[in-house]
């Protein structure tokens, strides 16, 4: 069993719409948690840190963390075909190295 | 400022042959990974450097793959004999400890990778 558990998609949606992203995670010593979004033929770029449990925004994104659940969540608000690519969440922290998921790929269709 | 920088971009090579991938890190970062990523198994950590030092070379999958970095701006990843199923996107990536968090956080800062291709 992977670390860090994501669904590969592909995730198609209409332009507007809300996207929920989701991945959970075993190692109970993760103490950070990160979504990289990679554009294709491109290397990932970090898009949402969050530490330990909780919710954190920046503008279009929300970022949710359970870890009573060990959940990992990313919402994007208002879609928009520019946010096509693929989304891979990350976990990390104290001794433990970074994991990757292996990435949902999203669509969102004008 | 400049990112990452990885060469080739594209490398297709026959079985058995040699394959050097080469990268330079973000001036001022203390720490570098070397990444694979294929679609089954996604992103594996291969071995990570910290002030030039290999901390980590869990990853490796085998004595056939060797990285080097011989001083702060460049690293190597190779190969020796390739395979056909060494065929992935080989990323680097760098990081600085500066900012108060240790290097294994995750602000990692990707190059745009080295297609290998190993016919």
């Amino acid at each position: 069993q992977k670390e860090v558990e994501q669904d590969p998609g592909p995730l198609s949606v209409p332009e507007g719409a809300i996207v929920s992203l989701n991945c959970t995670y075993s190692n109970s010593a993760f103490q950070y948690f990160m979504w990289y979004r990679q554009y294709s033929r491109k290397g990932p770029e970090l898009l949402m840190y969050t530490y330990s449990s909780g919710n954190k925004e920046d503008g279009r994104f929300t970022a949710q963390v359970d870890k009573s659940s060990k959940y990992i969540s990313l919402f994007i608000r208002d879609s928009q075909p520019s946010d096509s690519a693929t989304y891979l969440c990350a976990s990390g922290g104290g001794y433990q190295k970074v994991t990757f998921g292996t990435g949902t790929k999203l669509q969102v269709i004008p | 400022d400049a990112g990452v920088i990885q060469s080739p971009r594209h490398e297709v090579t026959e079985m058995g042959q040699e394959v050097t991938l080469r990268c330079k890190p973000i001036s001022g970062h203390n720490s570098l990974f070397w990444y694979r990523q294929t679609m089954m198994r996604g992103l594996e950590l291969l071995i990570y450097f910290n002030n030039n030092v290999p901390i980590d070379d869990s990853g490796m999958p085998e004595d056939r793959f060797s990285a080097k970095m011989p001083n702060a701006s460049f690293s190597t990843l190779k190969i020796q004999p390739s395979e056909p199923r060494d065929s992935a996107v080989y990323f680097c990536a760098s990081t600085s400890g500066t900012s108060g968090r240790p290097a294994n956080t995750g602000e990692l800062f990707f190059g745009e990778g080295s297609r290998l291709t190993v016919l």
